[in-house]
């Protein structure tokens, strides 16, 4: 496609229950990120592939949250255990990589955790 | 760690005007990258303008353009001739050069731009 695509839109899911959302990057586009946004704040850096393999999962909020690129293009985050905190905008943007590059970011899949 | 801090929670001009929207930083990196993206209601953050720490030259997109003073460690996003469509929330960004080998953004927290008809 054109863009990054991010599915679902908009998630609802009870606390305790397992989401899972998708990132379809840019195709041909190397690194890709996932950012968290709360509500009225500005996104913060989840996690980082560059292809495959994740070279920095340093902002993962805890170890209920796992992210996996297996063949270097799509992503999945998947968050176990949802508590309410976890409600946010997930952001995922792709880049071609290096120094000049910019991040394209997809629309964001809304998770709201009752 | 980098931190980015944007003390202009919501700004608001005429239709037409100028507006400039604030953005301080603070790093201990001297290569480095700045960046202004914008994000609409629809909440895809779109790319405005970037700035590369070693160029000394402001960036310019058309009607857009930025006072990047890097001893004072800001970095300024002008709107010309303000249009209905350039309301939205507003993030400056920092990124550290690709040689520390992460090219994570460092957000600040957003300036929310209303544009008056």
């Amino acid at each position: 496609g054109a863009g990054v695509s991010q599915s679902p839109r908009y998630k609802v899911a009870k606390r305790g229950q397992d989401v899972a959302l998708r990132c379809d990057p840019i195709s041909g586009h190397v690194s890709l990120f996932w950012y968290q946004q709360a509500l009225g704040q500005g996104p913060e850096f989840l996690t980082y592939f560059q292809n495959e393999a994740q070279l920095d999962k340093s902002g993962l909020p805890s170890d209920r949250f796992f992210a996996e690129r297996p063949e270097g293009s799509v992503s999945t985050l998947k968050i176990q255990r949802t508590q309410q905190e976890d409600s946010a905008v997930y952001l995922c943007a792709s880049s071609l990589g290096g120094s000049r590059q910019p991040q394209h970011f997809g629309d964001g899949t809304r998770l709201s955790i009752l | 760690a980098q931190t980015v801090t944007q003390s202009q929670p919501e700004m608001s001009v005429q239709e037409a005007e100028t507006v400039t929207l604030s953005c301080t930083y603070d790093t201990s990196e001297s290569d480095y990258y700045l960046f202004w993206y914008k994000q609409p209601p629809s909440r895809q953050m779109i790319l405005v303008i970037r700035q590369e720490a070693y160029k000394q030259q402001n960036a310019t997109e058309n009607r857009f353009s930025v006072n990047f003073q890097k001893a004072a460690k800001s970095f300024s996003l002008k709107i010309s001739d303000s249009q209905l469509g350039d309301a939205a929330m507003y993030f400056c960004a920092y990124r550290s050069s690709p040689l520390f080998g992460n090219e994570k953004l460092t957000f600040g927290t957003g300036t929310r731009l209303t544009i008056i008809p």
